[in-house]
């Protein structure tokens, strides 16, 4: 069983609509991140969060929009998108930011397909 | 700026076949981590293995091994006496002193398919 949960696994939505993902993690991690995987592409990371604050934002369009409300919570908020955006959205967690090689566990990923 | 090359794209072998995977990776940084992701179907990223950069050491984890050599920037991963749940697609990862942060840079991935 997975440390970091992620629902939905799967979701289909329309380029006007409004939904969120979202990612809980029950390893006592201080930050956690949002990476896109998309076909035939490296894992891109949009977003990271350290004690609840956003460290880094990737250039990420704006219709993509995070929320991290404490440090085992995580969502991506997303509206009207884009088909190219349907790509499976990977959540993880580390222990820390620091540069001490922490590693990062991820999710099962929701695969987001967008009509 | 980090790189990682995963020069093998898809790799087909026939059950109990010994199998490399290649991993090539650039970085300015003295410290570094290297790391070995495992994806199934299901999508799930399952670590594998970090090793830091002054560990040239080389690991084994039952059939599982790994080649990590500074001289060549290569940190290669060996399945030995593959099976078809080792089928999946296989990820190597750098993170830097530099970066930061925890943050991961990916390369393409190798897919391994393991056929009975």
């Amino acid at each position: 069983e997975t440390g970091v949960t992620q629902t939905p696994r799967h979701l289909v939505m329309g380029m006007t609509n409004k939904k969120s993902l979202k990612c809980e993690q029950h390893l006592g991690h201080n930050a956690m991140y949002w990476y896109k995987q998309s076909a035939k592409k490296p894992l891109e990371l949009m977003f990271v969060y350290n004690f609840k604050e956003q460290t880094e934002n990737n250039s990420v369009p704006s219709r993509f929009s995070p929320e991290c409300p404490n440090s085992s919570h995580l969502f991506l908020h997303l509206h009207t998108l884009q088909p190219e955006d349907s790509a499976l959205y990977l959540c993880a967690s580390s222990q820390g930011k620091t540069v001490s090689g922490n590693t990062i566990y991820f999710g099962e990923g929701s695969w987001l397909t967008v009509v | 700026a980090q790189k990682v090359t995963q020069a093998q794209t898809e790799i087909s072998v026939v059950e109990k076949e010994d199998v490399t995977l290649d991993c090539v990776y650039e970085t300015r940084d003295t410290t570094y981590y290297l790391f070995w992701y495992k994806q199934p179907p299901s999508g799930e990223l399952v670590f594998l293995i970090r090793r830091n950069s002054f560990d040239e050491q080389n690991e084994i984890s039952g059939r599982y091994s790994w080649n990590f050599q500074k001289s060549t920037s290569s940190f290669n991963f060996t399945i030995t006496a593959s099976q078809v749940v080792d089928s999946a697609v296989y990820f190597c990862a750098l993170s830097g002193q530099n970066s930061g942060y925890s943050t991961l840079t990916f390369g393409k991935g190798t897919m391994l398919l393991v056929s009975p």
